[in-house]
């Protein structure tokens, strides 16, 4: 049982430009979360979302990020016209309703 | 011994001591508690949870011990190895939410 997927590893972006983030789930798991992390930082929660719906984005910047969770497909974290302060480290966790929050090996996001 | 200062708070054992690390929780609320270890360019790997109708609870090598009260969380690591280097961080989430708060994190530093 493959556990959650993220790609890519590693994406480096120029300011201004769109970052997609993708993470598989683990299989059997409906629920999705992100986080972000600052380097020498805890997590700090951004989104969770179920298949097709938006469950909670009390974390989410106002602006220029966007997540979905398509019926099909991986979800995705979005994050247009890309800035310096946005390079960070996005964890996608994965979970069976109410339970144990399973957590994918991160994207890190350089944007120069 | 334990350092704070602009980076993380660093825990330095020697081999085959144990470690003690804590967490101060901000959420009177919480009702659910996780530690994490994250080890370098990893995601967070699940330790050992605790509800708040518990006071303590045991895994294999790691103890986790909750007082309400002061809303202290505590991490006991027995015998501990070089594997368990790490940075160590506790989450909480209440009840009726499914987002994880997350602590500032301690780094855990074992010495042959």
């Amino acid at each position: 049982n493959a556990g959650v997927m993220q790609n890519p590893r590693h994406l480096v972006r120029r300011r201004g430009q769109e970052a997609r983030l993708r993470c598989s789930p683990m299989k059997g798991h409906s629920h999705v979360y992100w986080y972000r992390q600052l380097p020498e930082e805890g997590l700090k929660f951004m989104v969770y979302l179920q298949k097709e719906n938006i469950i909670d984005e009390s974390g989410m910047p106002k602006e220029r990020f966007s997540a979905e969770f398509p019926k099909e497909g991986p979800s995705i974290l979005r994050i247009q016209q890309v800035v310096r302060g946005d390079s960070a480290a996005y964890f996608c966790a994965s979970s069976q309703l109410n339970n144990e929050q399973f957590f994918g090996p991160g994207t890190r996001l350089t944007v120069l | 011994g334990e350092s704070v200062g602009l980076h993380l708070p660093t825990l330095s054992v020697q081999e085959g001591d144990n470690s003690i690390i804590n967490c101060a929780y901000s959420n009177s609320a919480s009702d659910y508690f996780i530690w994490y270890k994250q080890e370098s360019g990893k995601g967070p790997q699940f330790i050992i949870d605790i509800r708040s109708n518990m006071d303590k609870r045991q895994g294999q090598r790691v103890t986790v011990l909750l007082n309400k009260t002061v809303k202290h969380l505590s991490l006991q690591i027995a015998a501990t190895q070089p594997g368990d280097s790490a940075v160590y961080f506790c989450a909480e989430k209440e009840d009726g939410y499914n987002k994880l708060i997350f602590g500032a994190g301690t780094r855990l530093a074992v010495h042959p």
